[in-house]
């Protein structure tokens, strides 16, 4: 089974702190997201990459960055954390085929006070 | 715009009976169509995908469909069990979109009691 690790499953930041999300699989799959989830909202993209070192901006990248140095590793970076970025993350991975699925962790729930 | 809607947006039933979630959506060209089942405090687990010339597939209880003419689907979850409380998002793929950026709905909150 494909095993996404997301490092943290609650953290509490204050406004104005760098943020550091980490996500890892396990499964050697090119493809990695990252998305943000919201009440009302459904799951949002905020980054994606589909190789080591490459990156594409989502439908909602403003305020947020992202590193791949690794293939397995996908990490999202709050340059300067805010209120309205308090929210679930879930990281993803797939293999680079048409219709494979998504594989999920379980999310980071990021409180920013 | 693509846009993926689905109802109800919340469902309360009783164990043992059948439930029915819609998704109706305007993504275009269509590629294919995937239910995920997402269980409180976890993230999403795909159920099944639907391609452009499937009408019908099953997975166990979970039976989805597709109309790819009138652009809705459904799935349809027969002798509901306590485990089957979730949230149930449809996600919709173009031709030539990676998954990853699918269109996703806002999911169905699914409750089931005893």
């Amino acid at each position: 089974d494909v095993k996404v690790t997301q490092s943290s499953r609650y953290l509490v930041k204050r406004t104005g702190e760098k943020v550091f999300l980490e996500c890892v699989q396990d499964m050697d799959h090119e493809n990695m997201f990252w998305y943000r989830q919201d009440p009302g909202l459904g799951l949002r993209l905020i980054y994606f990459s589909y190789d080591v070192k490459m990156k594409e901006k989502g439908d909602i990248p403003e305020g947020y960055s992202v590193s791949r140095e690794k293939k397995e590793r996908f990490s999202l970076i709050l340059e300067s954390a805010s209120t309205n970025q308090t929210s679930m993350y879930l990281c993803a991975s797939k293999v680079y085929r048409v219709n494979s699925p998504l594989h999920f962790g379980n999310g980071t729930r990021l409180t920013v006070t | 715009k693509n846009q993926v809607e689905q109802s109800p947006q919340s469902l309360i039933i009783l164990e043992g009976k059948n439930c029915t979630l819609q998704c109706n959506y305007t993504v275009s060209p269509f590629s294919n169509l995937r239910w995920y089942k997402q269980d409180t405090g976890r993230g999403p687990v795909s159920l099944t995908i639907m391609t452009f010339s499937e009408n019908t597939k099953s997975n166990g209880r979970y039976t989805a469909t597709l109309d790819a003419d009138t652009k809705q689907s459904s799935l349809h979850i027969t002798a509901s069990q306590l485990s089957d409380s979730a949230s149930y998002i449809c996600v919709v793929s173009g031709v030539g979109t990676n998954a990853g950026k699918s269109t996703f709905g806002d999911g169905t909150t699914l409750t089931v009691k005893p």
